[in-house]
């Protein structure tokens, strides 16, 4: 067990551009989430992937953003043209089912410049 | 929707000292889970106790336990004993039962725990 894997851990862009971050989640488990974290804030759910399927969007989740997770193993988050208000953590987490405890990752911080 | 409320954004302890830091929710639904998370200075956030809403018991992890009040909808963690280590952001969650139609994990705002050697 090597725990929930986030890459990068910072991302610093210029706004407009696009970037993509990497979730791999304990092997074996089959849930995975994503959580957006701003500052003095807890986390905020975006969407869930249960194996290759995504299952759940947030309406946090607007059309610049777009998750993926081919064959069911690791994951991918995109933001096209970020903005602003884009800056935050980003955090993945994983189950081997529902009623499993979620495990994080340490999460990407993106900085929009 | 489900709402989650911290509503002590900070606290400190004295260590060996035992605190209490509140949580409240909303949700018009019967059966649920309620969690605490830790999450450190930069570390991982990391899960502490939960509860399910349909056991009475209140749940309790070594030196972790939880007031659940269902009818009052009041989920308060109790740290006894308090370490250094304690020292964390803490934040209370709320998950519907599976097959209610949501997978999230809804969190309140956190409350910032100090520990005072």
């Amino acid at each position: 067990d090597t725990g929930v894997s986030q890459d990068p851990r910072h991302k610093i862009t210029k706004r407009g551009q696009n970037v993509t971050f990497r979730c791999d989640p304990i092997s074996e488990h089959n849930r995975l989430y994503w959580y957006r974290q701003t500052l003095g804030q807890g986390p905020e759910f975006l969407t869930y992937f249960q194996n290759e399927a995504q299952l759940e969007k947030s309406r946090l989740l607007s059309d610049r953003f777009s998750a993926e997770r081919p064959k069911g193993s690791f994951s991918t988050l995109e933001i096209q043209r970020t903005e602003q208000g884009d800056s935050a953590m980003y955090l993945c987490a994983s189950s081997s089912g529902y009623n499993q405890p979620q495990h994080f990752g340490d999460g990407t911080r993106l900085s929009i410049l | 929707a489900q709402t989650v409320t911290q509503s002590q954004p900070e606290m400190s302890v004295q260590e060996a000292e035992t605190v209490t830091l509140s949580c409240t929710y909303d949700t018009s639904e019967s059966d649920y889970y309620l969690f605490w998370y830790k999450q450190p200075p930069s570390r991982q956030m990391i899960l502490v106790i939960r509860q399910e809403a349909y056991k009475q018991q209140n749940a309790t992890e070594n030196r972790f336990s939880v007031n659940f009040q269902k009818a009052a909808k009041s989920f308060s963690l109790k740290i006894s004993d308090s370490q250094l280590g304690d020292a964390a952001m803490y934040f209370c969650a709320y998950r519907s039962q599976e097959g209610a139609g949501s997978y999230q994990l809804t969190f309140g705002k956190g409350t910032k725990l100090s520990v005072i050697p």
